[in-house]
């Protein structure tokens, strides 16, 4: 299998512009997760989906940030409009029973 | 709520000396934990858990780790290092309900092994 995909890899945008940040998870996994990594806060859940219904936002920082899973292979994470302060790496995870398997990561910078 | 710390930011050894990165959680029931290691500019990748049944978990790599329950820690260890073992280590903690894994992390250990 070739894992969880994420893309873009890196993404640099201007403040105020919508970031799409895309998910394909393992197939036949039925939960799918959205974590942020910054050197302050670490790594911090987002949200996450089961069977493409959205379980848990309560990461979710603001209203700024939104994600869908229109199904099973596909999920998106748009922040509209960006800042500076989203500056992360954000990963995209999905699993099926205990073990959670990450994507390599989208790199964005605000600028 | 549950919560992981790991209380060494950075621990150093030298290539084929046993190492030892520590992790202690607090989780009311009973928890599944698990190690993460993330190369430089990769995402996390799974070294091994643990469930239920023995206390010695062994994962990838060569790595193992001992769930103790009366201390409430979950050691990631390896006998010999190798210089390609360095990198950032976390150990994370979740109750899988049947509401999901929720994985919390802690602010991971930078492992650095030196010739």
């Amino acid at each position: 299998d070739a894992g969880v995909i994420q893309s873009p890899r890196h993404e640099v945008t201007e403040m105020g512009q919508e970031v799409t940040l895309r998910c394909k998870p393992i197939s036949g996994h039925d939960y799918l997760f959205w974590y942020r990594q910054t050197m302050m806060r670490g790594l911090e859940l987002l949200i996450y989906f089961n069977n493409n219904v959205p379980i848990d936002d309560s990461g979710m920082p603001e209203d700024r940030f939104s994600a869908k899973m229109p199904n099973a292979s596909f999920s998106t994470l748009k922040i509209q409009p960006s800042e500076p302060r989203d500056s992360a790496v954000y990963f995209c995870a999905s699993s099926f029973g205990h073990t959670i398997y990450f994507g390599e990561g989208s790199w964005l910078t605000v600028v | 709520a549950q919560s992981v710390a790991q209380p060494e930011d950075q621990v150093n050894v030298a290539e084929g000396n046993p190492l030892t990165v520590k992790c202690t959680y607090s989780v009311s029931g009973n928890p599944y934990l698990f190690w993460y290691v993330q190369y430089p500019n990769r995402g996390l990748q799974f070294l091994l858990k643990y469930i239920t049944g023995d206390n010695l978990v062994k994962g990838s790599y060569g790595f193992e780790a001992e769930f103790n329950k009366s201390q409430t820690s979950f050691h990631l260890k390896k006998p010999s290092a190798l210089v390609s073992d360095s990198a950032l280590y976390f150990c994370a903690v979740s109750l899988f309900t049947g509401g999901g894994n929720k994985l919390t992390f802690g602010t991971g250990t930078q492992l650095k092994v030196e010739l």
